[in-house]
């Protein structure tokens, strides 16, 4: 099945250790994206690729990485310079994003939960 | 900047009752608006879009939502509440020339209790 899957489900992170999270996506979408979700806060944008080995920051990108070395891959790593990583986080992808094409939906993954310990 | 508004964090409604969750936005030009749907633990569904044309737009599931530019509102709808519509609902709008970003910018949600 088409889809974009996201791993692991639930992931706890320690005190000043990085983690990452997988987002893989087989819809052949040329941009990706990830989101948190902070309860009451709605879904803010961390980072998101337009193409391969480009991307760009989002609103909250302090304390994250990513990278793009293939379409379809889009990881995201909680660096243990995020001081509050406790969240859902959502990666989510959509077909060409330039401008014109505005109206094209973005495609969501069943998110990640990560929790400090 | 663009924005979008969910004025109520809850809506309670009874099964077989018809159902609203309110949408506003503030946007320069014609905008693009979006309704999806959370589940607990579970990703963003995508509902329906508005893009251009009839104000009226019918998605997944039996809703729909109305697009009204003198008011700047996006109103999702449905004539008869199930007890399976529980569920958070996120009003999200794009701007026309949001560049090579496509970005959209989402409400902070709206939680829907639909009560047997």
């Amino acid at each position: 099945d088409g889809g974009i899957t996201q791993s692991p489900k639930y992931l706890f992170r320690k005190e000043g250790q990085n983690v990452t999270l997988s987002c893989e996506q087989n819809l052949n979408h040329d941009a990706m994206y990830w989101y948190r979700q902070d309860p009451g806060q709605g879904l803010r944008l961390i980072y998101y690729s337009q193409i391969v080995n480009d991307f760009q920051k989002g609103d909250i990108a302090e304390g994250y990485s990513v990278s793009r070395e293939k379409k379809e891959s889009f990881p995201l790593t909680v660096t243990s310079a995020q001081k509050n990583p406790t969240a859902f986080y959502l990666c989510a992808s959509t077909l060409t994003p330039g401008g014109g094409i505005s109206g094209n939906t973005i495609y969501f993954g069943e998110g990640s939960w990560l929790t400090v310990v | 900047a663009q924005s979008v508004a969910q004025p109520e964090d809850q809506v309670n409604v009874a099964e077989g009752n018809p159902l609203t969750v309110k949408c506003t936005y503030s946007v320069s030009g014609n905008p693009y608006l979006f309704w999806y749907v959370q589940y607990p633990n579970r990703g963003l569904q995508f509902l329906l879009k508005y893009i251009t044309g009839d104000n009226l737009v019918k998605g997944s599931y039996g809703f729909e939502a109305e697009f009204n530019k003198s008011q700047t509102s996006f109103h999702l709808k449905k004539p008869s509440a199930l007890v399976s519509d529980s569920a958070l609902y996120f009003c999200a709008v794009r701007a026309p020339n949001g560049g090579a970003t496509n970005k959209l910018i989402f409400g902070t949600g709206t939680l829907l209790a639909v009560q047997p």
